[in-house]
């Protein structure tokens, strides 16, 4: 299995654009999850899906940011308006009954 | 869910082994304990996890206190590639649950 697939792994925008990064869980895994990692918070949880519904979006900062999940092989996290403080690296895990989570390598967004 | 400490930072010497102490003295009968690791730059990745007893893999031994009020990961033969921030959590497997990553223990092993 090719693991947790990310993309873009770079991104650098301007503030006030809209932003989409993808993930493509561990092929049969039913639990999705979308974390950020900056210096000052660490690894937070924004929110996670269970067989591709959300069930705890408490983590999101606020309403510029959502998810989706299509269908168990994809799921997206846009950003619309991005704000220089989102400047980031955000990773997407996948797992199987909760147990342990995969990550994948990450996607390093700069927001200018 | 449960909150941890860690130490900030160690160090060990390449070869001898790595003793990672946390305290989770909230944690619920029903949490169980993770060990994460992340190595710059790249995601975080599953170790070892959890709920009573001693567990053993390939990649380390977690040891929980009788009590489960504070755990120990022992990386038994530590090399330059375990540098890296080692993350323990603890959580529920069953109903609702959130991951919360502390700030983590950052190990340095030195030649």
């Amino acid at each position: 299995d090719a693991g947790v697939i990310q993309s873009p792994r770079h991104e650098v925008t301007e503030m006030g654009q809209e932003v989409t990064l993808r993930c493509k869980p561990i092929s049969g895994h039913d639990y999705l999850f979308w974390y950020r990692q900056t210096m000052m918070r660490g690894l937070e949880l924004l929110i996670y899906f269970n067989n591709n519904v959300p069930i705890d979006d408490s983590g999101m900062p606020e309403d510029r940011f959502s998810a989706k999940m299509p269908n168990a092989s994809f799921s997206t996290l846009k950003i619309q308006p991005s704000e220089p403080r989102d400047s980031a690296v955000y990773f997407c895990a996948s797992s199987l009954l909760k147990d342990t989570q995969y990550f994948g390598p990450g996607t390093r967004l700069t927001v200018l | 869910d449960a909150k941890t400490t860690q130490p900030p930072s160690m160090d060990c010497a390449e070869g001898r082994a790595a003793n990672l102490p946390c305290n989770h003295s909230t944690i619920s009968g029903n949490e169980y304990v993770y060990w994460y690791r992340q190595i710059h730059s790249q995601g975080p990745q599953y170790i070892i996890h959890g709920l009573k007893n001693n567990e053993t893999n390939e990649m380390a031994s977690l040891i929980i206190t009788e009590d489960r009020k504070s755990s120990t990961l022992i990386l038994p033969h530590a090399t330059l590639r375990d540098t890296a921030v080692y993350y323990c959590i603890v959580a529920r497997n069953t109903g609702g649950f959130k991951t919360i990553f502390g700030a983590g223990t950052r190990l340095f092993v030195k030649a």
